[in-house]
């Protein structure tokens, strides 16, 4: 089965740094999202992407996050001046068109101390 | 604020027997639902989706759907210990349009004794 695919699996990093977490999602899928978890926490929805741009965010997505499509294939979202509270599992996912299924990559795990 | 909730848990089952996981949600004009299986330190798997009122069943899965009480869930058949998880209920307004934009409950974790 294709894979969505993340790195790192593990970024640390100091309070206020800025920090890129990369996705490859799925070759043909055309939507793309950012989740995140807290441990112990729900999954909740950032930001989704559609045709180079973003569709629709949460309140969670204020100025210090953005998201990219550089290259066609890679997603990236960017974490401009990190908190403590940015500490979470980071999830991208994508999807190939409506209510298809939607596949998750594997996180990145992000610790800012 | 929409909100989806479910039973944290844990619920404990033995191995062979039917595991009840239910799920409730406010916002009204949801459209698309979906149980999604969360192994620990795992990403969220797709079990099921459902759209209309009334079963779907796959496998040894069943989702069941009411609007009119905003009500979700899903039933396990023959439970195994491989299916010990924490279960995501998950809501999207959307229609016709993609399924991400997602509002997760927290999950209720499953044990399945052998």
């Amino acid at each position: 089965e294709p894979e969505v695919t993340q790195t790192p699996s593990h970024q640390v990093t100091q309070m206020g740094q800025e920090v890129i977490l990369r996705c490859v999602p799925i070759s043909n899928h055309l939507y793309f999202y950012w989740y995140r978890q807290i441990l112990g926490q729900k999954v909740e929805f950032l930001v989704s992407f559609y045709n180079n741009e973003i569709s629709e965010k949460s309140e969670i997505f204020d100025d210090q996050f953005s998201v990219e499509r550089p290259d066609g294939s890679n997603f990236t979202l960017k974490i401009r001046s990190t908190k403590l509270e940015d500490s979470a599992m980071y999830f991208c996912a994508s999807e190939h068109s409506t209510n298809e299924k939607l596949f998750f990559g594997s996180g990145t795990q992000l610790s800012v101390l | 604020q929409k909100e989806v909730e479910q039973n944290s848990g844990p619920l404990s089952v033995p191995e062979g027997a039917i595991a009840s996981l239910n799920c409730t949600y406010s916002d009204r004009v949801s459209q698309s639902f979906f149980w999604y299986r969360q192994y620990s330190g795992k990403s969220p798997e797709l079990i099921m989706s459902i759209y209309s009122n009334g079963d779907k069943e796959d496998g040894r899965f069943t989702a069941q759907l009411n609007k009119a009480s905003q009500y979700v869930s899903l039933l396990i058949r023959d439970s195994q210990p491989s299916d010990s998880a924490t279960y995501l209920c998950a809501v999207t307004s959307n229609y016709g349009g993609s399924q991400g934009n997602l509002i997760f409950g927290k999950g209720t974790k499953l044990s399945v004794k052998p």
